[in-house]
């Protein structure tokens, strides 16, 4: 089935530990978003792929890195720079063809003891 | 002004009933629009897309848009327990340059009681 796999969906850290989270879609789109959601803040983009070995940073990009370096995959990693890195991550996917309608993965829930 | 304003709620409905949920805005360039169904712990899944104004219909959902008030709604007609769930807009002004530009609603929380 086509879609957006995130992983590890629950994942628990010790503060000042780097932590990596994986993102993968087959859904051939060229463009990849993360996102984070905090409760009453929305959703917030922390990077952003259009296209291969290409990206940009979001509106709270500061203690995140990302790279693409396939179509298929745009992992970002949590840096110990992050002051508050404990939240719900989203991968996102989106296609030209289909209006640049976002579409999501189903998320990874991070937490920073 | 935010770009995007959404009642966060929460609302609770019984079983059946007609469910109104708005977003307001103010960006008149924005063109696209979409809403969102997020249910607890999972990602935001697409439920509507609608290009410039009118309305849109698909089963129990209506998403209607009026650019000149700068107001969006998604209707839900009969509601079901399983609709209970936070409902999230988004929108954009153009399809140029990517989704980057999307702007999300905070989302209203729905309850639908049996």
């Amino acid at each position: 089935d086509g879609g957006i796999t995130q992983s590890p969906k629950y994942l628990f850290r010790k503060e000042g530990q780097n932590v990596t989270l994986s993102c993968e879609q087959n859904l051939n789109h060229d463009a990849m978003y993360w996102y984070r959601q905090d409760p009453g803040q929305g959703l917030r983009l922390i990077y952003y792929s259009q296209i291969v070995n290409d990206f940009q940073k979001g509106d709270i990009a500061e203690g995140y890195s990302v790279s693409r370096e396939k179509k298929e995959s745009f992992p970002l990693t949590v840096t110990s720079a992050q002051k508050n890195p404990t939240a719900f991550y989203l991968c996102a996917s989106s296609s030209r063809v289909s209006g640049n309608t976002i579409y999501f993965g189903e998320g990874s829930w991070l937490t920073v003891v | 002004q935010k770009e995007v304003e959404q009642d966060p709620g929460p609302l609770s409905v019984p079983e059946g009933a007609i469910v109104s949920l708005n977003c307001t805005y103010s960006n008149s360039a924005f063109q696209y629009f979409m809403w969102y169904r997020q249910y607890s712990r999972k990602g935001p899944e697409l439920l509507m897309y609608t290009y410039s104004s009118g309305n849109k219909e698909d089963g129990r959902f209506t998403a209607q848009v009026d650019k000149s008030s700068k107001y969006i709604s998604l209707f839900i007609r009969d509601s079901q327990p399983s609709d209970s769930a936070t409902y999230l807009c988004a929108m954009s002004a153009s399809t140029q340059g990517g989704s980057e530009k999307l702007v999300f609603g905070k989302g209203t929380k729905l309850t639908v009681n049996p």
